[in-house]
């Protein structure tokens, strides 16, 4: 499986949590750390988590990551109207020797 | 502070060529692996290439053979040749930086250039 999955789409209304899940493979996701963009509408990707759980500078910690065996998840708590945007996760594959991106989650604030 | 900054985008024929170039400001491009990666209308994110600060060189399959990165760190710039060029290749390109040694992720983005290959 030489793709990342993820849904593509998720929502909720502003407080609450949302989850988007990365499904990879035992090349991909097993094997090597996951990171995790934000998009906002109409700009550049930014970092929102690496190395599976760590967050940069910057980052509030309303965003958490996490991984277990070929799959990983990306926690939004506290869900704010500015989190509206496509996440994407990214994980090397071993076998593609290539990076890969997930498909994308678009997140909705109802 | 840091900046990258993409140049070179355009309109060509399917067939024909165009290099990107990104201007780096802030660090020393020859001390970091740099990234393209690339997002066609309204899709998602998809990695185009990385050179490694030994000038060793990867492409995604759907470029290999028709795309070339390169750097001039005394230029304090990135380049990718992009030959061949198909209607697939329609993206907004953006250049990278990976954070740092041994890093897979991407610290900072430039804001993007967009190729459309076209007749």
């Amino acid at each position: 499986q030489s793709v990342l999955t993820q849904p593509p789409s998720a929502s909720g209304t502003p407080g609450q949590r949302v989850a988007i899940s990365c499904s990879g493979s035992s090349s991909s996701v097993a094997r090597n750390p996951i990171s995790w963009y934000q998009q906002l509408p109409g700009t550049t990707p930014k970092l929102l988590i690496y190395n599976n759980d760590e967050r940069p500078s910057g980052v509030p910690d309303r965003f958490s990551g996490s991984k277990s065996a070929t799959s990983a998840s990306l926690a939004i708590t506290g869900l704010q109207s500015d989190d509206e945007a496509d996440y994407y996760c990214a994980s090397w594959d071993d076998s593609l020797n290539g990076l890969l991106f997930g498909t994308g989650t678009k997140v909705t604030v109802l | 502070q840091v900046q990258l900054v993409e140049s070179g985008g355009g309109l060509v024929k399917p067939g024909g060529s165009l290099r990107l170039s990104c201007a780096a400001s802030g660090f020393a491009v020859s001390d970091y692996y740099m990234s393209w990666v690339r997002q066609a209308p309204g899709k998602g994110l998809e990695w185009v290439s990385y050179i490694s600060r030994t000038d060793y060189a990867n492409y995604a399959d759907s470029v290999k053979g028709r795309f070339t990165i390169s750097r001039d760190s005394a230029k304090r710039s990135v380049y990718l040749q992009m030959n061949s060029l198909r209607a697939e290749d329609t993206a907004i390109y953006y250049c990278a930086r990976y954070s740092g040694l041994n890093s897979q992720e991407f610290d900072y983005w430039g804001q993007g250039i967009l190729v459309t290959v076209s007749s």
